[in-house]
Order: C-alpha cells, then sequence, then structure tokens
C-alpha cells in the first residue's frame, strides 16, 4: 500500500511566522504534489516536483515555497504565514504521469493567528 | 490544458436510492479520467479510474461510471447508496502530456436516513 506521511497533522502558527510541513512518501514515486483546500471548497495546486531538487510553481504559488530535497521529501515553507493561509493542506504522491493514481497525506490542518 | 466541471456542488439522496454524480471534462485529446472520494478529515481516495475500453467502468463499494466522449462527461453511479457513502466526490482529469492532474471542485453527497 502506497503511503505518503505527512506531519505536523494540526499546527497553530502566529501570524508573521515561518512554518515547514513536511511529506514523506516510501512509494519511490518520481511526482509529488502539495494542495490547499479551504473549508467547503476544492483542491488547489500550490506546488508540484517531478525530481528531487526541482520544483515547478502551481496555481496558487504566491506566498509559498517548496523544497524537494530528495525523492522521498518534499517540504511546503511558509516564509511570512498570513491569516489567509489557514486551510487545510495535503499532500501527495504520484508514479508518473497520465492513467497513474495519485496517493493522498490525511492532511494538515493549519491555523494562523 | 485540462479541466473538470462538477456542476452540483451538493447532492441530497435518500438512503436506498441510486445516485448519479456528474462531471464534464474539457480536454482535447485523450484523456485519463478518475473519481475519488474525501471522507471527513481525510485525503482522497480513488474509487475508480478509465482510459480505455468498456466505456462502463467499475469501481470499489459498487460505484461505476460511464465515459461518454461525445459529450465530455464522466458520470459516476450507484444503484443503491448507503449512509456510509455520504462523503465529498471528486472528478479528475490527466493526461501523459502533462505533469498535473486536475481535479473539479467536487461534489458533497448527502444520504438521508
Amino acid at each position: 500500500e502506497a503511503a505518503v506521511t505527512q506531519s505536523p497533522r494540526s499546527k497553530v502558527a502566529v501570524t508573521g511566522g515561518k512554518v515547514t510541513l513536511s511529506c514523506h512518501q516510501t512509494n519511490n514515486h518520481d511526482y509529488m504534489y502539495w494542495y490547499r483546500q479551504d473549508t467547503g471548497h476544492g483542491l488547489r495546486l500550490i506546488h508540484y516536483s517531478y525530481v528531487a531538487d526541482s520544483t515547478e510553481k502551481g496555481d496558487i504559488p504566491d506566498g509559498y515555497k517548496a523544497s524537494r530535497p530528495s525523492q522521498e521529501n518534499f517540504s511546503l515553507i511558509l516564509e511570512l504565514a498570513s491569516l489567509s493561509q489557514t486551510a487545510v493542506y495535503f499532500c501527495a504522491s504520484r508514479a508518473d504521469r497520465g492513467y497513474t493514481e495519485v496517493f493522498f497525506g490525511k492532511g494538515t490542518r493549519l491555523t494562523v493567528v | 490544458a485540462q479541466s473538470v466541471t462538477q456542476p452540483d456542488a451538493r447532492v441530497t439522496v435518500s438512503e436506498g436510492a441510486s445516485l448519479q454524480l456528474r462531471c464534464k471534462y474539457s480536454y482535447s485529446g485523450t484523456p485519463y479520467l478518475f473519481w475519488y472520494v474525501q471522507y471527513p478529515r481525510q485525503g482522497l481516495q480513488l474509487l475508480l479510474k478509465y482510459y480505455s475500453g468498456d466505456p462502463v467502468v467499475q469501481g470499489v463499494n459498487g460505484f461505476e461510471a460511464e465515459f461518454i466522449k461525445s459529450n465530455s462527461s464522466f458520470h459516476l453511479r450507484k444503484a443503491s447508496v448507503h449512509w456510509s457513502d455520504s462523503a465529498v466526490y471528486f472528478c479528475a482529469v490527466s493526461a501523459y502530456s502533462n505533469n498535473r492532474i486536475f481535479f473539479g471542485d467536487g461534489t458533497q453527497l448527502v444520504v438521508k436516513p
């Protein structure tokens, strides 16, 4: 069973502070994604990566950085957290493009106060 | 690029009734189509996927979907819903030419006892 582990599972951060959300996959997948989900809304792509040491911008990259130091690990960094970044964040991985399944982590609930 | 439209934000059905959740995609090439389900406070899980062959594809827990190319649709169906089917359902489209997978905004299914 493919596994994507996110940490922490929930976090309260102070406005203006730095937040790092971590994602680890044991699937040997090349592709990793960070999504944001606001209450009652769908998924919005923040950043993604298809190879270690390289990241790509998604649809809403402003205010977020990503880091892929290895195939297994993919972090999302909020340098200056803002109230508007309160949301649930999902990490996901997939083996390849096209027809392959995306495997999701359980999510990180971030509250910025 | 690809896109997905799920026109119904919320669908309410009675337990035991049949269900159809609508999905329309936009892509000029050959799409890879997916349905995912999200239970409360969890990540998304794959229900079924389709690429080619029989246009009616079976998934887990009695769900099926029908691909209608002429209508660019991939509607999800179930003959008889159970209260445990209450969740948010996402339709998604991917292509081998693209590193991404595009999700619709989701449809929240409420099953009434």
